[in-house]
């Protein structure tokens, strides 16, 4: 397995444009997880879901914040319209409801709003 | 509420010798499950170990090991051997057993700089 894949992995825009993050997760997972990490905060859980509805979404800053799992191979998240204060590493993250229910992260989307 | 707590912010060890990495966590369930996991400087997030609650015998893979103590609600991760590659920031996670969701609740970290 390619593993939980995100796109873009960098992404630069300025204040005010919308932007979205794309994750796949690990096929045949059923959780999915979106993380925001920065310096000052550290790891955060913004939205996770669970086969395809969104569980509990208590940890998105605001409502410029938007996630969407259409379906069990794709997810998105969106910001609009974006804030320096968004300037952050974005992860996606799957799990397996059974067992250990580890979570596999994606590599990221390293995101600037200048 | 469940809570992870990691109180070293940052610590560092020379190359070789053995370096261990306090977390303690709180909750009212029995049966969980904790995790270490690394995150070195190119961000990826990997999974190091992880305990289950019920199981008393301490995991182990290869220089990494846990010292888990349910009464103590405490979960520490020991580098043997430390090398070079182990500079990272660690962190610890706990998943209730009841949980059907997998949702992880993490600590805050601690980065580890192994020096040659």
């Amino acid at each position: 397995d390619a593993g939980v894949i995100q796109s873009p992995r960098h992404e630069v825009t300025e204040m005010g444009q919308e932007v979205t993050l794309r994750c796949k997760p690990i096929s045949g997972h059923n959780s999915l997880f979106w993380y925001r990490q920065t310096m000052m905060r550290g790891l955060e859980l913004l939205i996770y879901f669970n086969n395809n509805v969104p569980i509990d979404d208590s940890g998105m800053p605001e409502d410029r914040f938007s996630a969407k799992m259409p379906n069990a191979s794709f997810s998105t998240l969106k910001i609009q319209p974006s804030e320096p204060r968004d300037s952050a590493v974005y992860f996606c993250a799957s799990s397996l409801n059974q067992g250990y229910n580890e979570q596999f992260f994606g590599p990221g989307t390293r995101l600037t709003v200048l | 509420a469940q809570t992870v707590t990691q109180s070293q912010p940052e610590m560092s060890v020379q190359e070789a010798e053995t370096v261990t990495l306090s977390c303690t966590y709180d909750t009212s369930e029995n049966n969980y499950y904790l995790f270490w996991y690394k995150q070195p400087p190119s961000r990826q997030m990997i999974l190091v170990i992880r305990q289950e609650a019920y199981k008393q015998q301490n995991a182990t893979e290869n220089r990494f090991s846990v010292n888990f103590q349910k009464a103590a609600k405490s979960f520490s991760l020991k580098i043997s051997d430390s090398q070079l590659g182990d500079t990272a920031m660690y962190f610890c996670a706990f998943r209730g057993g009841s949980s059907n969701t997998g949702k992880l609740i993490f600590g805050q970290g601690t980065t580890l700089q192994v020096k040659p």
